[in-house]
């Protein structure tokens, strides 16, 4: 079945590193891909998407590429901040339903 | 900016009692969903709902479960007699069908424990 494989936390960096946290996934046909976030106590956050292959998603400063070929949807952002700090999650949307697929979270602490 | 509430934030119940968790979506959102996430574990999906009624559910979301829209604000999980593998981070999310139905807003949870 269609799943998403994250990288495991902690990530831990300082303030004003540059950020890469890798997702891949296996899916049928053609998935819509998402990333999440959820601040400490606080709900999950879309943060970003894309529907099709090539697609860059971004906001706040965090990009990810749909990349097809590798079925991949890594996360990168340029300079971190303190304000970063929380658990980041890749998510599917199967093409033949709403059922969104998640990875295992990856915390991500920055260090002022 | 509208957002997603659910009530309790946390509740502790007892093995065997019913819990209703409940759930206020976006006014003018029309899908509904309900997800669970055991400490240390994935999020899962349990069930979508559209037009008052289940739309799809997951393998998890077996007799003991059941939703309803009670009323034009409010959506609801109800499990009839917990266990404790039931304890969980529950999130309540909606999607608006105007737009991609992909993009769900999410609630804050409520975390239930079964004691």
């Amino acid at each position: 079945g269609d799943s998403v494989t994250q990288m495991e936390g902690p990530v831990t960096l300082s303030e004003e590193a540059f950020l890469t946290i890798n997702c891949t996934y296996t899916a049928t046909g053609y998935p819509s891909l998402f990333w999440y976030v959820q601040y400490p106590g606080e709900g999950l956050q879309l943060l970003l998407k894309a529907t099709k292959a090539d697609d860059k998603g971004s906001n706040k400063g965090f990009e990810a590429t749909y990349r097809k070929e590798t079925t991949s949807f890594h996360l990168e952002k340029g300079s971190v901040q303190v304000s970063d700090s929380a658990v980041y999650f890749c998510a599917l949307a199967p093409d033949s339903n709403y059922q969104l697929i998640w990875g295992a979270g990856t915390k991500l602490i920055i260090k002022p | 900016e509208p957002e997603v509430t659910q009530t309790p934030s946390h509740q502790v119940t007892q093995m065997g009692q019913e819990v209703i968790l409940r759930c206020v979506p976006i006014s003018n959102h029309l899908y509904f969903y309900w997800y669970r996430q055991i400490l240390g574990q994935k999020v899962e999906f349990l069930v979508s709902f559209y037009n008052n009624e289940i739309s799809e559910k997951s393998e998890i979301f077996d007799d003991q479960f059941s939703v309803e829209r009670p009323d034009g604000s409010n959506f609801t999980l109800k499990i009839r007699s917990t266990k404790l593998e039931d304890s969980a981070m529950y999130f309540c999310a909606s999607s608006d069908v105007s737009r991609e139905m992909y993009e769900q807003y999410f609630g804050p949870g409520t975390r239930l424990t079964v004691t």
